[in-house]
């Protein structure tokens, strides 16, 4: 079936990196553009970065402009998302997405189940 | 950045009434860019309804989206148990692609 997982989330200190992993299976994750959205303990959701099926595209929310990096490789099913200087309000319950088709203009279809980053000293 | 309103923030109802859930935007989005979604507690989002109107896979005929311009609407014609949710709005077609506040939809 199709599924999506999450993971590398964990405590991570104020200013230090962290990278999340989303591993696709049940459906051709080279044809399809994946999202990540995060969602803060008891807050909604919030929009954090996309990239098209081949990479080629991306974007990011203001908030995570210069600090966060999308990327993927099509030949491991694996979307990733490379998070330095992490600050407290980058807490959060981290979702990958994916879109119904392979450019960027898409919302957000078949989600991950999400993988908490606590960031505190 | 398009920022999204939802209201309103609580909506109170019974089983088997109409829920209508409104979505405004500070700048027009074009209708084919535009999604809604429903989260339980302790559960990813699920889509519902993109390009305004369209169902997503599964989604039961009670819910339907419509608007067009800075105005949608999410409307669920007699709400069933389950139905009990947050709902999200969603613009996608200019980044960042922002989400609305959302709305939640408790038992009366």
């Amino acid at each position: 079936q199709v599924q999506l997982v999450e993971s590398g989330g964990g405590v991570v200190q104020p200013g230090r990196s962290l990278r999340l992993s989303c591993t696709a299976s049940g459906f051709t994750f080279s044809n399809y553009a994946m999202h990540w959205v995060r969602q803060a303990p008891g807050k909604g959701l919030e929009w954090v970065a996309i990239m098209s099926y081949d990479g080629s595209d991306k974007y990011y929310a203001d908030s995570v402009k210069g600090r966060f990096t999308i990327s993927r490789d099509n030949s491991e099913n694996t979307l990733y998302l490379q998070m330095n200087s992490l600050g407290v309000e980058d807490t959060a319950v981290y979702y990958c997405a994916r879109g119904w088709t392979a450019g960027t203009g898409t919302s957000c279809y078949i989600w991950g189940q999400g993988t908490l980053v606590t960031v505190s000293s | 950045e398009i920022v999204l309103t939802q209201s309103p923030g609580t909506l109170s109802l019974s089983p088997g009434e109409r829920a209508t859930l409104s979505c405004r935007a500070s700048q027009s989005v074009s209708s084919s860019f535009l999604a809604w979604y429903q989260q339980k507690p302790g559960q990813a989002p699920r889509l519902l309804i993109f390009g305004t109107s369209n169902r997503a896979t599964g989604i039961p005929d009670r819910f339907s989206g419509s608007g067009s311009g800075t105005d949608f609407t999410l409307t669920i014609s007699r709400l069933e148990p389950e139905d009990f949710a947050v709902y999200y709005c969603q613009q996608y077609g200019r980044s960042p692609f922002t989400f609305g506040p959302g709305t939640k939809v408790d038992i009366k």
